[in-house]
């Protein structure tokens, strides 16, 4: 979905660099999430925000942080990037439904390599 | 929280129909069923939702029985464009319950 947006969309780096993949959205939403998806596999979720001052962990925040600047921007952080966190990130927001379960809308994803 | 079971992969021939069923066993009163689509190197994708019996919009139908116990994505003629991973979530709107994707299920259409 053009209206969220994710950079870099490719990044190498090495072991025990920091690195910062940064989120940007003009739907306007409250809630941001961060994923992680490695080959064959689903998605993972990494954290989540409900807004600009709450953070959340997801079920694999280990080596992550994040950092909500404004409602539009949600950046994930990997202090220390070790090999085992090259993968695919995406970047998803969700606001106010007519009814149910709010929709996500996914931004197209970083590939991150680790060498 | 709701864990769902799903087929690891199906396969099907073109312009047939192709049904993908979900357990969620332990769905909870609040929960609703949402299911996504995703196509390789992109990010999923909505495509339906519900609570009870059947949805349908212009992409497919949600079939949801009575004990609410397991869902069916029914996907209507499917082309090759519809090569995909499905993946089927149950939570309710207030928490983090519905952002459990799990391994979905992988389509192949085949000409």
């Amino acid at each position: 979905d053009a209206d969220v947006t994710q950079t870099p969309r490719n990044r190498i780096t090495k072991t025990g660099k920091r690195i910062m993949l940064e989120c940007s959205q003009t739907k306007g939403h409250d809630r941001m999430y961060w994923y992680r998806q490695d080959p064959g596999l689903g998605l993972r979720l990494i954290y989540y925000s409900f807004d600009v001052k709450d953070i959340n962990k997801g079920e694999i925040s280990d080596g992550y942080s994040v950092s909500r600047q404004a409602q539009a921007k949600f950046s994930l952080s990997l202090e220390s990037a070790i090999p085992n966190q090259t993968a695919l990130y995406f970047c998803a927001t969700s606001g106010p439904g007519l009814a149910g379960v709010n929709e996500q809308f996914f931004g197209p994803g970083t590939r991150l390599t680790v060498l | 929280l709701a864990k769902t079971t799903q087929p690891i992969s199906m396969d099907s021939y073109e312009g047939q129909e192709v049904n993908i069923t979900c357990s969620h066993n332990n769905i909870a009163t609040n929960d609703y069923i949402t299911w996504y689509q995703q196509f390789p190197s992109q990010g999923p994708r909505f495509i339906i939702q519900g609570y009870k019996t059947k949805v349908t919009n212009e992409v497919a139908s949600l079939f949801i029985p009575a004990d609410r116990k397991s869902s069916t994505l029914s996907l209507p003629r499917v082309s090759l464009s519809d090569t995909a991973v499905y993946y089927c979530l149950v939570g309710d709107k207030a928490g983090a319950n519905n952002l459990f994707f799990g391994t979905g299920t992988r389509l192949t259409v085949i000409p």
